[in-house]
């Protein structure tokens, strides 16, 4: 079966610096995608990155990158220079299978 | 910005009751779908429906529940007969392309309660 593994319930930062949210899956196909979605409170999910598996470099959105490691199966999300708006559940998705989420909460 | 709308917001029944939930997807997208995340625990793939028949269902979407396009613009998800572990938000979404590989578009959710 298809899992996505997110090992960190809740993280913080420091508004303007850097966080990593880890996730790690497991699939046995050898294309496919993965996503970072982002839901705000109170607010609808939103795509924040995807990265195809066939694509050795890294995806990037501004302040939002991935490190993407496919022989280990991990692929974390990097926010640089952290904003308050960035506070939300951030869940890495494969195959329309979720992990469990990472509440974000940025300090000002 | 075109959008994915759900309706009711909140919805409150009986158990065993039927309850039919609403979801105006993008007009433009093929494929849709919808998650349950009952509270505090993960997102959950219910089902995804394209070219008018269910694509692909998770081990939760079980006879109780069906979906339908009834027109051109409505995605809806029935529960049969209602079960208190159903209460949960419900969230509705589409793409244009297949989820597996496109982004897809979520509704604001509809909350489910069971009494």
């Amino acid at each position: 079966a298809q899992t996505v593994t997110q090992s960190q319930p809740e993280m913080s930062v420091q508004e303007a610096e850097t966080v990593t949210l880890s996730c790690t899956y497991d699939t046995s196909e050898s294309d496919y995608y993965l996503f970072w979605y982002k839901q705000p409170p109170s607010r609808q999910m939103i795509l924040v990155i995807r990265q195809e598996a066939y694509k050795q470099q890294n995806a990037t959105e501004n302040r939002f990158s991935v490190n993407f490691q496919k022989a280990a199966k991990s692929f974390s999300l990097k926010i640089s220079d952290s904003q308050l708006g960035d506070a939300a559940m951030y869940f890495c998705v494969n195959d329309m299978r979720f992990g469990a989420g990472t509440r974000l909460t940025v300090k000002p | 910005e075109p959008e994915v709308t759900q309706t009711p917001s909140h919805q409150v029944t009986q158990m065993g009751q039927e309850v039919i939930l609403r979801c105006v997807p993008i007009s433009n997208h093929l494929y849709f779908y919808w998650y349950r995340q009952i509270l505090g625990q993960k997102v959950e793939f219910l089902v995804s429906f394209y070219n008018n028949e269910i694509s692909e269902k998770s081990e939760i979407f079980d006879d109780q529940f069906s979906v339908e396009r009834p027109d051109g613009s409505n995605f809806t998800l029935k529960i049969r007969s209602t079960k208190l572990e159903d209460s949960a938000m419900y969230f509705c979404a589409s793409s244009e392309y297949a989820g597996s590989m496109d982004e897809q578009f979520f509704g604001p959710g509809t909350r489910l309660t069971v009494l």
